[in-house]
């Protein structure tokens, strides 16, 4: 079956615009997780969702970055007034349950402020 | 701050050895550990997990789990050259955070022919 998909691939931006990226887990996952992998290190945890609500958001560096999950399928990372440090992978990943085992991770959207 | 650490290496191996990960964390309350590997420009890959003290073994591959010292290991038995990528270690915090990984920064694993 069809994995982790996320759009899109790369994304390049000028600082201060605002971006959105899409995750599309694997159906019936009712977990989503976004972290955010800088070069060389390991992916930092930005925020769960079992199905529609945020159940933990504590990862979120600050009030520029949101996330929704209307639908408790697709997830959307918004960013608002991009800098230049908020480049990075952008890592989704969903497991069936809120348990880590099993969590499956998408190719990333490499993010890009210039 | 909840921390998980690796010696970010690289650790290089002949062919055929065994390669040996280390990781240690410093939540006691850590319920779940794991073991992702992540080729270049690629997104990590679950490989192991282990929740009791002691060995688990998959194969090649069997983790180590020590949680009186904290730490968590992985042995890679017959390495190949395809095995060469960045291991990363994973620790959840459990109770109301399942599911909430917090990762080593990685070790780079090189495997010569």
């Amino acid at each position: 079956g069809a994995g982790v998909s996320q759009t899109p691939s790369n994304k390049v931006t000028e600082k201060g615009k605002y971006v959105e990226l899409r995750c599309d887990p694997i159906s019936g996952h009712t977990a989503l997780y976004w972290y955010r992998q800088s070069l060389g290190q390991g992916p930092e945890f930005l925020i769960y969702f079992q199905g529609t609500g945020a159940a933990d958001d504590s990862g979120l560096p600050n009030d520029r970055f949101f996330a929704v999950r209307p639908e408790g399928s697709v997830s959307t990372l918004k960013i608002q007034r991009t800098e230049r440090g908020d480049s990075a992978v952008y890592l989704c990943a969903s497991s069936l349950t809120g348990l880590a085992v099993g969590q499956y991770f998408g190719p990333g959207t490499r993010l890009t402020v210039t | 701050q909840k921390e998980v650490e690796q010696n970010s290496g690289p650790l290089s191996v002949p062919e055929g050895a065994i390669a040996s990960l280390n990781c240690t964390y410093s939540d006691r309350g850590s319920q779940s550990f794991f073991w992702y590997r992540q080729y270049s420009g690629k997104s990590p890959e679950l490989i192991m997990f282990i929740y009791s003290n002691g060995d688990k073994e998959d194969g090649r591959f069997t983790a180590q789990l020590n949680k009186a010292s904290q730490y968590v290991s992985l042995l890679i038995r017959d390495s190949q050259p395809s095995d060469s990528a960045t291991y990363l270690c994973a620790v959840d915090a459990g109770g109301t955070s399942y599911g909430k990984l917090t990762f080593g920064q990685g070790t780079i694993l090189t495997v010569h022919p």
